[in-house]
């Protein structure tokens, strides 16, 4: 499986955007990159994902470099309510399961 | 839409009784994964069910932990003999198939106490 590395803790200013880096430089070419987030004593938040592309949705965008070895997670106007576990995860492609398996994550702290 | 329900919320129960767990994919969803996840701990993989294919149970920790799914829709995770260290939030997810670009949706868990 492929592993990914984030920083442990990040800072942010509200209403400035949040930019979240992972590395995974050892994914493969049929994996997707995967982001979650997990506020306190809630289930893990589905936020974006993608294979080689950037992509956006309402709530992020996901920038992925060309050699795939690394991806950043933008929030373009960071709200308290945006504090959260950030998890990066390198989804296990093929087999039977396609189970997600999750890192220590990084706790992002959205400041007023 | 409603999305993945877990029932009870909470659960407190004394080392040694049995506990069911419930969970309430999303309609239509035909993948369903449990999650357990420890104090201050990543997630870690329990079991997946995937239609009517037979279940991956690679991830259940001993054989007092059993999953079923009936119907291809509601699943119970049961754990038999509780012990102290079976405490967890037990997390269900789903998703619309098995392939990797379909994401996993969670439910809020079911936060299990062993006195």
């Amino acid at each position: 499986d492929a592993k990914t590395t984030q920083p442990p803790s990040m800072d942010c200013a509200e209403g400035r955007a949040a930019n979240l880096p992972c590395n995974h430089s050892t994914i493969s070419g049929n994996e997707y990159v995967y982001w979650y987030r997990q506020i306190h004593s809630q289930g893990p938040q589905y936020i974006i994902h993608g294979l080689k592309n950037n992509e956006t949705n309402e709530m992020a965008s996901l920038i992925i470099t060309e050699d795939r070895k690394s991806s950043t997670l933008i929030l373009p106007h960071a709200t308290l309510r945006d504090t959260a576990v950030y998890y990066c995860i390198v989804r296990v492609a093929g087999g039977n399961t396609g189970k997600l398996i999750f890192g220590q994550g990084t706790t992002l702290q959205v400041k007023p | 839409g409603a999305g993945v329900s877990q029932s009870p919320s909470n659960k407190v129960t004394e080392k040694g009784k049995d506990v069911e767990l419930r969970c309430d994919p999303i309609s239509g969803h035909t993948a369903l994964y449990w999650y357990r996840q420890s104090l201050g701990q990543g997630l870690e993989f329990l079991i997946y069910f995937q239609g009517n294919s037979a279940p991956d149970k690679s991830g259940l920790p001993s054989d007092r932990f059993s999953a079923e799914r009936t119907g291809g829709s509601v699943s119970t995770l049961t754990i038999q003999r509780t012990q102290q260290e079976d405490s967890a939030v037990y997390l269900c997810a789903s998703s619309l198939a098995r392939g990797s670009n379909q994401p996993q949706h969670f439910g809020d868990g079911t936060r299990l106490s062993i006195l």
